[in-house]
């Protein structure tokens, strides 16, 4: 079965940083790029970063450029996403999606992990 | 930045009966290979999104036919033929043709009458 499981989301205080991690299986994990997309608190999805097959090619939204770092381990099988200089407004449920392609655009996320709450709060 | 913009934002549809959703870019979604980088997803309440449609108009695994996918450039529809109980919750439609966003729509809240 193919399944995304992310981790490492929790209350964290302004200025703070914080790593989340998704964990995939049922799919050759090196054979296509991975995303993080978030959702804050009744709102709609937002593309936070993503990464291609290799790390060879990375994106970030604006909102977090500079202060996210997206990466992979493929020898793990592993998504992660380093978080600092966090804000209120990056409060939200950050959901891991699987790319249906190896290169970073011009793709769909085919499947999604059940997300991880964020809550950056003093 | 490419902006995406949907209408309407809530529906409410008797169970049997059609429904549409738009999705409108503000820049065309044709790349130079000849495809178009549009996608539908459907958030059940409770869960993840999850992938309906692909580059405007093929079915993702598992998607039912009475949902269908058209449009080309900017203008693109997403149509159930007819509505199901299962099929509440909140449609997006996304383009992923240029960085440095991956752009959603607003979505649209469909329940049932």
């Amino acid at each position: 079965e193919v399944q995304l499981v992310e981790s490492g989301g929790g209350l964290v205080q302004p200025g703070r940083s914080l790593r989340l991690s998704c964990a995939a299986s049922g799919f050759t994990f090196d054979d296509y790029a991975m995303h993080w997309v978030r959702q804050a608190p009744g709102k709609g999805l937002e593309w936070v970063s993503g990464i291609s097959w290799n790390s060879g090619s990375i994106g970030y939204a604006d909102s977090v450029k500079g202060r996210f770092t997206i990466s992979r381990d493929n020898a793990k099988n592993s998504l992660y996403l380093q978080m600092n200089s966090l804000r209120a407004e990056d409060t939200a449920l950050y959901y891991c999606a699987k790319s249906n392609r190896w290169e970073l655009l011009r793709a769909a996320f085919d499947i999604w992990g059940q997300g991880t709450m964020v809550t950056v709060s003093s | 930045d490419i902006v995406m913009t949907q209408t309407p934002l809530s529906l409410s549809v008797t169970p049997g009966q059609p429904a549409s959703i738009s999705c409108k870019s503000s820049q065309s979604l044709l790349h130079s290979d000849g495809k178009t980088y549009l996608y539908w997803y459907l958030q059940k309440p409770g869960q993840p999104p999850q992938l309906l449609i692909y580059e405007v108009s093929n079915r993702f695994s598992g998607v039912p036919d009475r949902f269908s996918g058209s449009g080309s450039g900017t203008d693109f529809t997403l149509k159930i033929s007819r509505v199901e109980a299962e099929d509440v919750g909140v449609y997006y439609c996304m383009q992923s043709i240029q960085l440095p966003l991956f752009t959603f729509g607003p979505g649209t809240k469909v329940d049932i009458k």
